[in-house]
This record gives structure tokens, C-alpha cells and sequence, in this order.
């Protein structure tokens, strides 16, 4: 059973370019959430979604920043014209949809973002 | 300012002493977790103790929670090498249904053969 898959695991832009992160979650888990980690700091979260449905994004930047999940595929977290504050390691979690269960998240191994 | 806050910051210790981290809270919870990360990796979680819950053991690991002093402690007893990471607390607070967790900055811990 594999765990939450995330690629790339690196990835380098240009101050300007777009970046698009992917996150397959756990077999089974509906629930995805985007967290973002800075160096020597906790988790902050993103976003949370399930199916074609975005249920809480108080934790994006309102603008640039967008996340998806579709009915088919990966979760995808967009960051247009990338800054160098963006540059952190992205994580993406997933859980089940039921009971406690939902509220013990599986992360992956996150994507590390660099913007030069 | 951040819901989870633990200390110390940094834990250095000889391989098997125990370790205790403590982390606190500002507002009410459903439960609180605790998780591991090794060195650029993701996040491990490691246990899970729910608001009416005191204390909860897991092989070498004991937490506890104290919802009056918005409080919890990870122990970790016989530490090995292998603990070597950084620990996070992470509360699920009473806010809705959307298990949105909030992490402290975390705890080094440094376990020394």
C-alpha cells in the first residue's frame, strides 16, 4: 500500500515561472491537505480539499497560490510567477473520510521548491 | 502566533535516557498528535490523544494531556540513536469538521550513542 506520493520531490524555478506540485494520496483517503514549512519552522497550513471540492483555503495567499483535486488524478498546488518567498518544502497530507480516523494525516515526503 | 508551542527547542541526551517534550496550547481541541521528521523528510505520525483522554502509551512512548493547563508532554523512554529528529505537536481544534491541524515550531531532538 503505498503512502502519499509527492513530485517532484525537487524543483527549481525563476523568480516569474509557474510551479505546479503533485500530491497522489494513500489508496482509500479522500481528504488532501497542503501544508508549507519554511526552514526551522513548523507545518502552516494551506489548504484542505476532497473531490473536486475545495472545503477550507484560509491558509492560502489569496493570490497567485490555487489547488485542486480532481475527480481523476492528483492534487495539484499551482504557484504562479514564483517569488523568492516562496522557496520552502511544500507537504502534502491525506486522510480518511470517517470518524477519527480523518483526523490522522499521512504526509508525504513533500516538494522542496527553490526559486532563483 | 502558533496554537502548538514546544520546549525546549533543542533536546540533546545519551543514548538511553529518556526525553520529555512538552508543548502547549492556546485554544480548545478535539485532540492532539504528535509526529516525527527526520531530516528532509515528511512527517511521521506518531500518536494521537483525544481531548478526554489523560494519558496514552505507544511501545516507548507516553503522552499526556492536561485540557486545563492547555498542556501535553511526549515521553520517550530508553531513547536510541534512531530518535534523532524533530518532534511537532499538532492540534486539531474544536472549530468545525475540518481537521485542520495546527503545528508548533518543534523540538530537536539530538540522541547521542
Amino acid at each position: 500500500n503505498a503512502g502519499v506520493m509527492q513530485n517532484p520531490r525537487h524543483l527549481v524555478r525563476r523568480r516569474g515561472q509557474e510551479a505546479r506540485l503533485r500530491c497522489s494520496p494513500m489508496k482509500g483517503h479522500s481528504h488532501v491537505y497542503w501544508y508549507r514549512q519554511l526552514p526551522e519552522e513548523g507545518l502552516k497550513f494551506m489548504v484542505y480539499l476532497q473531490k473536486e471540492n475545495i472545503i477550507d483555503e484560509s491558509g492560502m495567499p489569496k493570490e497567485r497560490f490555487s489547488a485542486e483535486f480532481p475527480k481523476e488524478g492528483p492534487s495539484i498546488l499551482r504557484i504562479q510567477q514564483v517569488v523568492r518567498g516562496d522557496s520552502a518544502a511544500y507537504f502534502c497530507a491525506s486522510s480518511r473520510s470517517q470518524g477519527l480516523a480523518k483526523n490522522i494525516q499521512y504526509f508525504g515526503a513533500g516538494t522542496r521548491l527553490s526559486v532563483l | 502566533s502558533q496554537q502548538g508551542e514546544e520546549d525546549p527547542q533543542a533536546l540533546s541526551i545519551q543514548e538511553g535516557e529518556n526525553a520529555t517534550m512538552n508543548c502547549s496550547y492556546k485554544t480548545s481541541i478535539n485532540n492532539l498528535q504528535w509526529y516525527r521528521q527526520n531530516s528532509g523528510r515528511g512527517l511521521v505520525h506518531l500518536i494521537l490523544i483525544r481531548s478526554n483522554e489523560r494519558e496514552k502509551h505507544s511501545g516507548r512512548l507516553r503522552v499526556t494531556l492536561d485540557t486545563s493547563k492547555k498542556s501535553s508532554s511526549l515521553l520517550i523512554t530508553a531513547s536510541r540513536a534512531a530518535d534523532t529528529a524533530s518532534y511537532f505537536c499538532a492540534t486539531d481544534a474544536i472549530s468545525g469538521a475540518n481537521s485542520k491541524l495546527t503545528f508548533g515550531k518543534g523540538i530537536t531532538l539530538s540522541v547521542r550513542p
